[in-house]
C-alpha cells in the first residue's frame, strides 16, 4: 500500500463550479499534512497547511481526519489558474521528510 | 528574494553516461533535498541534507547516485552511470530547519535518458 494515496483524475470541472480531492494516508504516526500544486511543467509550491480543525484559505478549504487518515481539499467558485496538480503531502512524526502523493489532475473549463 | 538555482534545466544523454545536477538553495535555507518526479507521480525523495550532513539518503540508489553539500551551501548530485529508468524531473527544494513542510522548490532538470 502506498504511503500517500490519491485519486489521480483527470477531475475536469466547469468554471465556477465547486470540486473536492480526497486523499489517504497509511502511517498513523503522520504529524504534518499539506496541500501542494504544481502547475505543468513547474515546480510544486505550498498551497496551504492541513491543521486537525479543518482551515480555510479564500476559495480553499483543507480538512483533516485522524481517525480515518484522510485529507481533503475543496475548491469553490473554481477558477480557470485553478488548473493544475494538487499534490497530497504528509510529514511523520519526528524526522523533516516530506511523503508526496502522485497528484490529482485538475482542469477547469471554461 | 531569490529562489532555488538549479543548472542545467534540460539534459539529454545516452545510458551508462555520467551526469551531473547543481542546485543553491535559499540563502539561510540550512535544509536542502533533492526529489526525483518521474512522469505522473509525485516527488520522491532522494536525499536531505542538513547544513554539509547527510539527514537521510534511505531512497538514494546509492550504486549509481550520489550527492554532496560540501560547504552547507549549494549542492550536486551525480549519476553514473545513467540507466533508461532515471529519466525524469531531478528537483532540488531547501527550507528552514524545522519547517520541512514549507520547501521552496527550485525550477528542476528535466533529464531524458536514450
Amino acid at each position: 500500500r502506498k504511503e500517500v494515496e490519491q485519486d489521480p483524475g483527470p477531475f475536469n470541472v466547469p468554471e465556477g463550479a465547486t470540486v473536492a480531492f480526497n486523499c489517504t494516508y497509511s502511517n498513523s504516526a503522520s504529524q504534518s499534512f499539506f496541500w501542494y500544486r504544481q502547475d505543468c511543467r513547474k515546480e510544486p509550491k505550498l498551497l496551504m497547511s492541513v491543521y486537525s480543525s479543518g482551515n480555510e484559505d479564500g476559495r480553499f478549504t483543507a480538512q483533516l481526519n485522524r481517525a480515518s487518515q484522510y485529507i481533503s481539499l475543496l475548491i469553490r467558485d473554481s477558477k480557470l489558474s485553478d488548473s493544475a496538480t494538487y499534490l497530497c503531502v504528509v510529514k511523520a512524526f519526528g524526522n523533516e521528510k516530506l511523503t508526496f502523493g502522485t497528484g490529482t489532475r485538475l482542469t477547469i473549463i471554461p | 528574494e531569490a529562489g532555488v538555482a538549479q543548472s542545467p534545466r534540460y539534459k539529454i544523454i545516452e545510458k551508462r553516461q555520467s551526469v551531473a545536477f547543481w542546485c543553491n538553495p535559499i540563502s539561510g535555507h540550512a535544509t536542502l533535498y533533492w526529489y526525483q518526479q518521474i512522469l505522473g507521480q509525485g516527488p520522491k525523495l532522494l536525499i536531505q541534507f542538513q547544513n554539509n550532513g547527510v539527514v537521510d539518503d534511505s531512497q538514494l540508489p546509492k550504486d549509481r547516485f550520489s550527492a554532496e553539500r560540501l560547504k552547507g551551501v549549494d549542492s550536486t548530485l551525480k549519476i553514473q552511470p545513467a540507466k533508461l529508468e532515471d529519466s525524469a524531473v531531478y528537483l532540488c527544494a531547501s527550507s528552514l530547519v524545522g519547517s520541512a513542510g514549507t520547501q521552496y522548490f527550485g525550477p528542476g532538470t528535466r533529464l531524458l535518458v536514450l
